[in-house]
């Protein structure tokens, strides 16, 4: 079964600094993977997909991913915070065989502060 | 553009009662899911739909019906609400079962 773990629950940047929020997956071979960004009492946003045409990954708002299969990482980064980057960030595998659903992360909580 | 649209926003009720919560959407989309949201455990599952007259069960469908009889529409319903259903409920639709998710804004709702 795939599982996903997004290694900090809550993250704290400065304006300006760069953004790194890490996720780990445990899946089949090749699963789909994506970031989802969620404010304050709305539902997801997609940020990002990666389905394997290219490891590094560009989204909205200037955030990008890169895919490491040796590591069974997919971490989110972004070169400079900004004040409406603060919100919570979610990590989803899908994977391509066993049972086709999407698995969440707990999440985790971006603060940015000025 | 309306997207997925939920209602109601917030609902409270008291153990025992029933209630439907309603979704929509705007984008012909065959897959609709409907998902809880608990503090530190992000979204699951409780059941979802691949077209109109097909549903299955998710993660945690235990307390929980739906039914597709259009494409547009995903109602959930909770047939006999207790404390432990007190949760933030998202539906969401994409054109697939792999493909990004539309989710609509929510729905909170409070057992008493």
């Amino acid at each position: 079964a795939q599982s996903v773990t997004q290694l900090d629950s809550h993250v704290s940047v400065s304006e300006g600094t760069p953004v790194l929020l890490r996720c780990n997956y445990s899946s089949s071979y090749s699963p789909s993977l994506f970031w989802y960004v969620q404010h304050p009492n709305k539902g997801l946003q997609l940020l990002l997909k990666y389905t394997s045409a290219a490891t590094l990954v560009k989204g909205i708002n200037g955030f990008e991913a890169e895919f490491k299969k040796s590591e069974t990482s997919f971490h989110l980064t972004k070169p400079s915070a900004h004040m409406s980057d603060a919100a919570e960030y979610f990590c989803v595998v899908f994977p391509d065989t066993g049972r086709r659903a999407l698995t969440f992360g707990s999440g985790t909580r971006l603060q940015v502060q000025p | 553009n309306a997207g997925v649209t939920q209602t109601p926003k917030f609902q409270v009720l008291k153990t025992g009662q029933s209630m439907t919560l309603q979704c929509a959407q705007d984008m012909n989309h065959e897959y609709m899911s409907w998902y809880r949201q608990d503090p530190g455990m992000g979204l699951r599952l409780i059941h979802y739909s691949v077209g109109a007259g097909i549903t299955d069960q998710g993660e945690v469908p235990n307390g929980y019906n739906v039914s597709r009889s259009t494409t547009e529409d995903f109602p959930l319903r909770l047939l006999s609400a207790a404390p432990s259903q007190t949760s933030v409920y998202f539906c969401a639709s994409s054109s697939g079962e792999g493909q990004p998710q539309h989710f609509g804004d929510g729905t909170r709702l409070s057992i008493l």
